[in-house]
Parts: C-alpha cells; structure tokens; sequence
C-alpha cells in the first residue's frame, strides 16, 4: 500500500499571501495522483488531478506540481473561502490512499 | 446537471448490516466507475473500493473484504454499498464519487450511525 504522507498538519496563511502544501508518497506514483479540498460539512471536491490539472471550474490560484513521490500543492493568493482541509490522493496502484490532510487557516 | 445524489441517514446496531445508494443523473453511467469513500467522525479520508459499472468488475480495500459488496443497477443508473457485520468503528459519513482513480464528482454524503 502506497502511504501518503502531508505536511504541515495545519498552515495559517495571511490572506493574499501564498500557502504551500506537500504531499510525500512512500514509492512512486509516477504522475497519477490528485489534490482534493473539504470544507466543513462539504463531500470533497477535486481540485487537482495529474497532478497539475485543474478540475473544472477551480481558480487559476490553484496549481500542482510533482512526480513520482513528492508533490506540492500551491494556492498563489490565500483568500477567506479557501480555508478548508486539503487531501492528497494516489491513483497509481491498488488500493487507492488518501493523505491524512492539511488544514489551511487565514491567519 | 451532472450529479450524484445517495440516500438518506441510517441508524444501525451492531452486527447489522447497511445498504447505501448513490444515483448518478446527467451522465452516461456507464462509462465512469463508482468509488466508494468513507469519513469517520473528525477523521481524513478512507478509500473503500470501487466498482466497474461497464462491467462490474470490482476492487476493495482488504481491510474490509468480506464485509462490503459493491453493486450497480444499470437500469437505474444507481450504485449500491452494502457493509456488513456493523461495529462502532463503521460510523462515518459514506461518500460515493464518480471515476476509479481521481474522483470528479462526489455525492452529498451519508451519514451511517451504528449504536446500541
């Protein structure tokens, strides 16, 4: 089982200034992988996939980057609406893992 | 519009069994597999399996083989989870979303509560 690892558990960001995910996984996932966003009481929404994809209808502040095992998720310019739980996935082997998430917080 | 709409809350004792549905409206159900997630309360993410609805091959996570089924009805476009043998660890919202690696669309969530 690949293990998804993120970091930091929690970032607080000042609105308009960059916020910067990770995502490690434990063996290579060569390029299929995606990036989720859950708010509070929400189902997730798909965000990034490929991993520099964006899904339809997500801002151009959202952007992916990554192969193999190391990823990153970058939001350009935090805004209030973006505080949410962000979730990092693999889809390159069996079964299909998650990271543990991030929480984004406007500081 | 495109869509997954799953059925309603369910309370459950332990060693029950529960049965959630997810109908796919405004696509072409055959063609975008059926994944299976679930959110314990407070917790992350936890990829449960997926199902082939062209063909209705399916994948489960191991640590619930023998406890879950995952069917289709085609004729309904509606998806079906079935978990078994419930224990208080299976609480969780149960999400199904559309596709086999990323996941493009997702339902509104089920909330399955198992207690005594």
């Amino acid at each position: 089982e690949r293990v998804m690892t993120q970091s930091p558990a929690t970032l607080s960001v000042y609105s308009g200034e960059r916020a910067t995910l990770s995502c490690r996984a434990s063996q290579n996932v060569s390029t299929n992988f995606a990036w989720y966003q859950q708010k509070r009481g929400q189902a997730p929404r798909l965000l990034i996939y490929g991993p520099s994809t964006r899904a339809t209808g997500i801002p151009a502040r959202f952007s992916g980057s990554g192969s193999g095992t190391e990823f990153t998720l970058t939001i350009s310019s935090l805004q209030s609406e973006d505080c949410a739980v962000y979730y990092c996935q693999q889809y390159n082997n069996w079964p299909r893992t998650f990271g543990q998430g991030t929480k984004v917080e406007v500081k | 519009q495109v869509q997954l709409v799953q059925s309603g809350a369910e309370v459950k004792k332990p060693g029950a069994s529960v049965r959630v549905s997810c109908k796919a409206l405004g696509y072409s159900f055959a063609s975008y597999g059926i994944t299976w997630v679930r959110q314990a309360p407070g917790q992350g993410l936890e990829w449960m399996g997926c199902i082939n609805t062209y063909n209705g091959d399916t994948n489960y996570v191991e640590s619930l083989q023998g406890r879950v089924t995952m069917t289709t009805d085609t004729s309904t476009s509606t998806a079906f989870m079935e978990l078994r043998s419930l224990r208080s660890d299976d609480t969780a919202v149960y999400y199904c979303g559309r596709g086999l690696g990323s996941f493009d669309i997702w339902g509104q969530g089920t909330m399955v509560t198992v207690s005594s």
